[in-house]
Protein backbone atom coordinates (compact mmCIF):
# COMPACT_ATOMS: atom_id res chain seq x y z
CA UNK A 1 0.00 0.00 0.00
CA UNK A 2 1.02 3.61 0.02
CA UNK A 3 2.68 5.09 3.10
CA UNK A 4 4.93 8.29 4.17
CA UNK A 5 7.79 8.05 6.51
CA UNK A 6 9.13 11.33 7.96
CA UNK A 7 11.43 11.93 10.58
CA UNK A 8 10.40 12.02 14.16
CA UNK A 9 10.81 15.22 15.72
CA UNK A 10 10.41 17.49 17.45
CA UNK A 11 12.87 19.75 16.00
CA UNK A 12 14.30 22.56 17.60
CA UNK A 13 16.69 24.97 15.89
CA UNK A 14 18.36 28.58 16.34
CA UNK A 15 16.72 31.59 13.87
CA UNK A 16 18.54 31.34 10.85
CA UNK A 17 20.01 27.93 11.15
CA UNK A 18 19.43 25.47 8.21
CA UNK A 19 16.62 22.85 7.95
CA UNK A 20 16.08 19.70 7.08
CA UNK A 21 13.13 17.51 7.22
CA UNK A 22 13.44 14.13 5.94
CA UNK A 23 10.44 12.30 3.72
CA UNK A 24 10.43 9.07 2.20
CA UNK A 25 7.22 7.45 0.42
CA UNK A 26 6.36 3.31 -0.26
CA UNK A 27 3.92 4.20 -3.22
CA UNK A 28 2.76 2.24 -6.51
CA UNK A 29 3.02 3.97 -9.74
CA UNK A 30 3.95 7.74 -9.67
CA UNK A 31 2.47 9.46 -6.96
CA UNK A 32 1.99 13.62 -6.40
CA UNK A 33 4.11 14.40 -3.31
CA UNK A 34 3.31 16.88 -1.02
CA UNK A 35 4.29 19.17 2.31
CA UNK A 36 1.41 20.56 4.65
CA UNK A 37 2.04 22.80 7.58
CA UNK A 38 -0.10 22.90 10.23
CA UNK A 39 0.75 26.12 12.36
CA UNK A 40 -0.76 26.99 16.21
CA UNK A 41 -4.33 26.36 16.20
CA UNK A 42 -4.76 26.80 12.56
CA UNK A 43 -6.05 23.90 10.20
CA UNK A 44 -3.32 22.00 7.48
CA UNK A 45 -2.19 24.37 4.65
CA UNK A 46 -0.81 23.07 1.81
CA UNK A 47 3.34 24.85 1.60
CA UNK A 48 4.49 23.02 -1.74
CA UNK A 49 3.87 20.01 -4.21
CA UNK A 50 5.83 18.29 -7.23
CA UNK A 51 3.51 16.16 -9.55
CA UNK A 52 6.55 14.06 -10.98
CA UNK A 53 9.84 13.12 -10.71
CA UNK A 54 12.79 15.73 -10.76
CA UNK A 55 10.13 18.37 -9.90
CA UNK A 56 11.09 20.75 -7.49
CA UNK A 57 8.47 22.85 -5.16
CA UNK A 58 9.02 25.74 -3.64
CA UNK A 59 7.43 28.37 -1.43
CA UNK A 60 8.39 30.88 1.69
CA UNK A 61 11.59 29.61 1.01
CA UNK A 62 11.02 26.10 1.59
CA UNK A 63 12.51 23.80 -0.87
CA UNK A 64 11.83 19.92 -1.92
CA UNK A 65 12.77 17.73 -4.64
CA UNK A 66 10.96 14.95 -6.17
CA UNK A 67 13.05 11.86 -6.16
CA UNK A 68 12.14 8.92 -7.90
CA UNK A 69 15.68 6.87 -7.59
CA UNK A 70 15.96 7.21 -3.75
CA UNK A 71 11.30 8.06 -3.18
CA UNK A 72 12.18 11.11 -1.06
CA UNK A 73 10.71 14.35 -0.70
CA UNK A 74 12.86 16.04 1.95
CA UNK A 75 11.83 19.47 2.85
CA UNK A 76 14.87 22.31 3.39
CA UNK A 77 14.87 25.86 4.13
CA UNK A 78 17.96 27.75 4.19
CA UNK A 79 17.64 30.26 7.40
CA UNK A 80 14.52 29.38 9.13
CA UNK A 81 12.66 32.05 11.56
CA UNK A 82 10.91 31.82 14.62
CA UNK A 83 7.52 32.12 12.43
CA UNK A 84 8.19 28.41 10.62
CA UNK A 85 7.51 27.19 14.00
CA UNK A 86 4.88 24.50 13.50
CA UNK A 87 4.15 20.85 12.60
CA UNK A 88 4.87 19.53 8.87
CA UNK A 89 3.54 16.82 7.17
CA UNK A 90 4.61 15.08 3.81
CA UNK A 91 2.15 13.67 1.61
CA UNK A 92 1.21 11.57 -1.20
CA UNK A 93 -1.57 11.31 -3.26
CA UNK A 94 -1.88 8.74 -6.56
CA UNK A 95 -1.93 10.78 -9.77
CA UNK A 96 -4.60 7.91 -11.05
CA UNK A 97 -8.13 8.41 -10.07
CA UNK A 98 -10.12 11.19 -7.39
CA UNK A 99 -7.92 9.51 -4.55
CA UNK A 100 -7.38 10.82 -0.53
CA UNK A 101 -3.77 12.29 0.56
CA UNK A 102 -2.06 9.80 2.64
CA UNK A 103 0.24 11.65 5.56
CA UNK A 104 3.23 11.04 7.72
CA UNK A 105 3.30 11.30 11.31
CA UNK A 106 4.52 14.98 10.86
CA UNK A 107 7.35 17.01 12.43
CA UNK A 108 7.27 19.23 15.31
CA UNK A 109 9.57 22.81 14.52
CA UNK A 110 10.62 24.82 17.14
CA UNK A 111 12.70 28.18 16.04
CA UNK A 112 14.73 29.69 18.90
CA UNK A 113 15.26 33.73 18.63
CA UNK B 1 -12.83 32.69 -1.60
CA UNK B 2 -13.61 31.05 1.46
CA UNK B 3 -12.62 28.59 3.04
CA UNK B 4 -13.43 25.16 4.23
CA UNK B 5 -15.79 25.87 7.39
CA UNK B 6 -16.06 23.49 9.82
CA UNK B 7 -18.32 23.75 13.58
CA UNK B 8 -17.70 23.26 16.37
CA UNK B 9 -14.09 24.03 16.72
CA UNK B 10 -14.32 22.50 20.31
CA UNK B 11 -16.34 19.52 21.80
CA UNK B 12 -16.29 18.13 25.01
CA UNK B 13 -18.58 14.86 25.53
CA UNK B 14 -19.02 12.14 27.75
CA UNK B 15 -18.26 8.65 26.36
CA UNK B 16 -20.95 6.44 25.17
CA UNK B 17 -22.56 9.85 24.37
CA UNK B 18 -23.29 11.03 20.25
CA UNK B 19 -21.82 14.19 18.64
CA UNK B 20 -21.86 15.59 15.33
CA UNK B 21 -19.72 17.70 13.44
CA UNK B 22 -20.51 19.37 9.98
CA UNK B 23 -18.53 20.74 7.06
CA UNK B 24 -19.05 23.33 4.39
CA UNK B 25 -16.65 22.91 1.57
CA UNK B 26 -15.48 25.40 -0.67
CA UNK B 27 -18.17 26.35 -2.92
CA UNK B 28 -17.81 24.48 -6.43
CA UNK B 29 -16.08 21.94 -4.81
CA UNK B 30 -17.04 18.28 -5.72
CA UNK B 31 -14.69 15.81 -3.53
CA UNK B 32 -15.28 15.75 0.74
CA UNK B 33 -13.34 14.16 2.71
CA UNK B 34 -13.24 13.28 6.42
CA UNK B 35 -9.94 12.67 8.45
CA UNK B 36 -9.15 11.93 11.59
CA UNK B 37 -6.19 12.88 13.45
CA UNK B 38 -5.28 11.85 16.65
CA UNK B 39 -2.56 13.93 18.54
CA UNK B 40 0.86 13.22 17.73
CA UNK B 41 -0.45 11.73 14.26
CA UNK B 42 -0.84 12.44 11.13
CA UNK B 43 -4.53 12.41 9.88
CA UNK B 44 -5.65 9.15 8.92
CA UNK B 45 -8.85 9.44 6.16
CA UNK B 46 -12.24 8.11 7.04
CA UNK B 47 -14.51 8.79 4.32
CA UNK B 48 -14.48 10.38 0.95
CA UNK B 49 -17.38 11.55 -0.90
CA UNK B 50 -17.82 12.88 -4.84
CA UNK B 51 -21.01 15.04 -4.70
CA UNK B 52 -23.03 13.13 -2.80
CA UNK B 53 -22.15 9.45 -3.38
CA UNK B 54 -19.40 7.96 -1.09
CA UNK B 55 -16.39 7.13 -3.08
CA UNK B 56 -14.21 5.36 0.03
CA UNK B 57 -15.39 4.55 3.29
CA UNK B 58 -12.99 1.28 4.09
CA UNK B 59 -11.62 3.40 7.49
CA UNK B 60 -14.59 4.68 8.66
CA UNK B 61 -15.98 2.03 11.89
CA UNK B 62 -19.44 1.84 11.03
CA UNK B 63 -20.49 0.70 14.09
CA UNK B 64 -20.39 3.81 15.48
CA UNK B 65 -19.30 6.83 12.68
CA UNK B 66 -21.68 7.37 10.39
CA UNK B 67 -21.76 10.47 7.73
CA UNK B 68 -23.62 11.58 4.65
CA UNK B 69 -23.37 14.53 2.65
CA UNK B 70 -27.21 15.27 1.70
CA UNK B 71 -27.38 17.69 -2.01
CA UNK B 72 -23.67 17.32 -2.65
CA UNK B 73 -22.71 20.36 -0.41
CA UNK B 74 -22.55 20.43 3.48
CA UNK B 75 -21.80 16.99 5.31
CA UNK B 76 -22.00 15.76 8.65
CA UNK B 77 -20.19 13.51 10.70
CA UNK B 78 -21.80 11.99 13.63
CA UNK B 79 -20.33 9.49 16.38
CA UNK B 80 -22.99 7.25 18.49
CA UNK B 81 -21.98 6.32 21.25
CA UNK B 82 -18.40 7.81 21.68
CA UNK B 83 -15.25 6.11 23.22
CA UNK B 84 -12.49 7.19 24.76
CA UNK B 85 -10.19 6.33 21.69
CA UNK B 86 -12.61 8.62 19.52
CA UNK B 87 -10.75 11.95 21.37
CA UNK B 88 -8.86 13.93 18.23
CA UNK B 89 -9.50 16.61 15.47
CA UNK B 90 -11.80 15.78 12.79
CA UNK B 91 -10.80 17.75 9.44
CA UNK B 92 -12.76 18.08 6.82
CA UNK B 93 -10.72 18.57 3.17
CA UNK B 94 -12.37 19.44 -0.07
CA UNK B 95 -11.28 19.07 -3.50
CA UNK B 96 -12.32 20.91 -6.76
CA UNK B 97 -12.52 17.66 -8.90
CA UNK B 98 -11.76 13.91 -9.82
CA UNK B 99 -8.04 15.29 -11.36
CA UNK B 100 -7.82 18.24 -8.58
CA UNK B 101 -4.08 17.67 -6.47
CA UNK B 102 -4.52 20.31 -4.20
CA UNK B 103 -6.90 19.49 -1.09
CA UNK B 104 -8.00 22.32 1.02
CA UNK B 105 -8.37 22.09 4.53
CA UNK B 106 -10.61 23.29 7.26
CA UNK B 107 -9.72 24.51 11.14
CA UNK B 108 -10.83 21.29 12.82
CA UNK B 109 -12.54 19.91 14.99
CA UNK B 110 -10.87 19.07 18.34
CA UNK B 111 -12.77 16.40 20.26
CA UNK B 112 -12.12 15.28 23.93
CA UNK B 113 -14.32 12.33 24.99
CA UNK B 114 -14.28 12.09 28.84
Amino acid sequence: GNSVTQMEGPVTLSEEAFLTINCTYTATGYPSLFWYVQYPGEGLQLLLKATKADDKGSNKGFEATYRKETTSFHLEKGSVQVSDSAVYFCALRRNSGNTPLVFGKGTRLSVIA
Amino acid sequence: EAGVAQSPRYKIIEKRQSVAFWCNPISGHATLYWYQQILGQGPKLLIQFQNNGVVDDSQLPKDRFSAERLKGVDSTLKIQPAKLEDSAVYLCASSLDREATEAFFGQGTRLTVV
